[in-house]
């Protein structure tokens, strides 16, 4: 299994607070992703990055924020989280882009906005 | 526009064949993957068609046409296990991005 760990896996927030979803990775891979996943839309990117400090916005960017200061840290914010950004968040990984390299998922983080 | 079209449910039997279709309208075509995810997991790697034909990995096989814009993945020998969401997803030509469709739910059945 790829080396990836986001946190935290659970969280329950009050609308209007914000919230960093942090995934840390041990394998050294240049591509990281935020992904959300909700039912009847599947998994939609939200921003990614191919390197550090290099980020940019994916479909469903709006109210996110991310940094990558380290290769092994990518992290997402909400400024002030909203009940629509209740949702299972996924971090993905890869090592290249453009070719038949898949990405890695980890486990997820379940976010409930109230 | 980005559209990739799956079947929202299937039921299968134990033991059986089955084969789940996806087509896809996306604005640059760089390869296409199937993911598989049980319920409250992450997705995990399946198969990866970039040429046209056949991909075959024990159990399952994978398919594509790039000129219809097709692909199907195929179970075989199904087993309770492999009750799960199938995700088709397309990887586009700007920034290598993927674009996932909805996913299939496969119930399988003794």
């Amino acid at each position: 299994d790829a080396g990836i760990t986001q946190s935290p896996r659970h969280k329950v927030t009050e609308t209007g607070t914000p919230v960093t979803l942090r995934c840390h990775q041990t394998e050294n891979h240049r591509y990281m992703y935020w992904y959300r996943q909700d039912p009847g839309h599947g998994l939609r990117l939200i921003h990614y990055s191919y390197g550090v400090k290099d980020t940019d916005k994916g479909e469903v960017s709006d109210g996110y924020s991310v940094s990558r200061s380290k290769t092994e840290d990518f992290l997402l914010t909400l400024e002030s989280a909203t009940s629509s950004q209740t949702s299972v968040y996924f971090c993905a990984i890869s090592d290249r882009q453009g070719v038949s390299q898949p990405q890695h998922f980890g486990d997820g983080t379940r976010l409930s906005i109230l | 526009g980005q559209n990739i079209d799956q079947p929202t449910e299937m039921t299968a039997t134990e033991g059986a064949i089955v084969q789940i279709n996806c087509t896809y309208q996306t604005s640059g075509f760089n390869g296409l993957f199937w993911y598989q995810q049980h319920a409250g997991e992450a997705p995990t790697f399946l198969s990866y068609n970039v040429l046209d034909g056949l991909e075959e990995k024990g159990r399952f096989s994978s398919f594509l046409s790039r000129s219809k814009g097709y692909s199907y993945l195929l179970l075989k020998e199904l087993q309770m296990k492999d009750s799960a969401s199938y995700l088709c997803a397309v990887r586009d030509n700007q920034g290598g991005k993927l674009i996932f469709g909805q996913g299939t739910e496969l119930s399988v059945k003794p």
